[in-house]
């Protein structure tokens, strides 16, 4: 079955880069996302990457896919305290069925 | 905003009590889902409708019953629940049946707890 996991928690400080790391399973998944949850949100779609592709830029997003490794990473440029929030990684696997990771909490001190 | 609405946001109820979950989008979606969001857990899918048909049903208990009387709505009824269903519960939709890349919205989640 699928299966996405991440850790749960990441700290950084202001102005560093921040990785967050996901494996999943399902090797016919078509796309992989990152959702954002900030405090008292609901996820936000922040970013998606299509499997065929293996890098995907978008500002200060940067998202890696090793589709033989099953690993998505979601790399935040001159992190800012404004991206305080849990970070979740999400497979499309089997018919529109959106798997989603523990999320990974992410703390940036000034 | 995100187009999708959740009410109530907050909910507190007995173990006893009949309570109702409602979930609205004017987004033009076709598909609405509820998800649960637990403490340190995956979010788990639970109900799936597509065009007011349920898709998919998660082995979900008994005790949760999902009505969508069309596609805008969609409701989680609620009867004799049990404290570890304290959660989030969260509603999205998405616009299916195409190549596209299906972006789900998600509602803001009602905060449940069971007492």
């Amino acid at each position: 079955g699928e299966d996405v996991e991440q850790s749960l928690f990441l700290s950084v400080r202001e102005g560093d880069s921040s990785v967050i790391n996901c494996t999943y399973t399902d090797s016919s998944s078509t796309y992989l996302y990152w959702y954002k949850q900030e405090p008292g949100a609901g996820l936000q779609l922040l970013t998606y990457i299509f499997s065929n592709m293996d890098m995907k830029q978008d500002q200060r997003l940067t998202v890696l896919l090793n589709k033989k490794d099953k690993h998505l990473s979601l790399r935040i440029a001159d992190t800012q305290t404004g991206d305080s929030a849990i970070y979740f990684c999400a497979e499309l696997g089997g018919f529109q069925k959106l798997v989603f990771g523990t999320g990974t909490r992410l703390l940036v001190s000034p | 905003e995100t187009g999708v609405t959740q009410t109530p946001r907050h909910l507190v109820m007995g173990m006893t009590n009949k309570k109702s979950l409602k979930c609205e989008q004017h987004l033009g979606h076709n598909a609405m889902y509820w998800y649960k969001q637990s403490a340190k857990k995956p979010l788990e899918l639970m109900f799936v409708y597509n065009f007011k048909e349920q898709t998919e049903n998660n082995s979900v208990p008994s005790r949760f019953s999902p009505e969508c009387p069309n596609s805008s709505h969609l409701f989680l009824h609620l009867h004799t629940l049990q404290p570890e269903d304290s959660a989030l519960y969260l509603c999205a939709s998405s616009l299916t049946g195409t190549a596209m890349n299906t972006e789900a919205f998600f509602g803001q989640g009602t905060r449940l707890t069971v007492v």
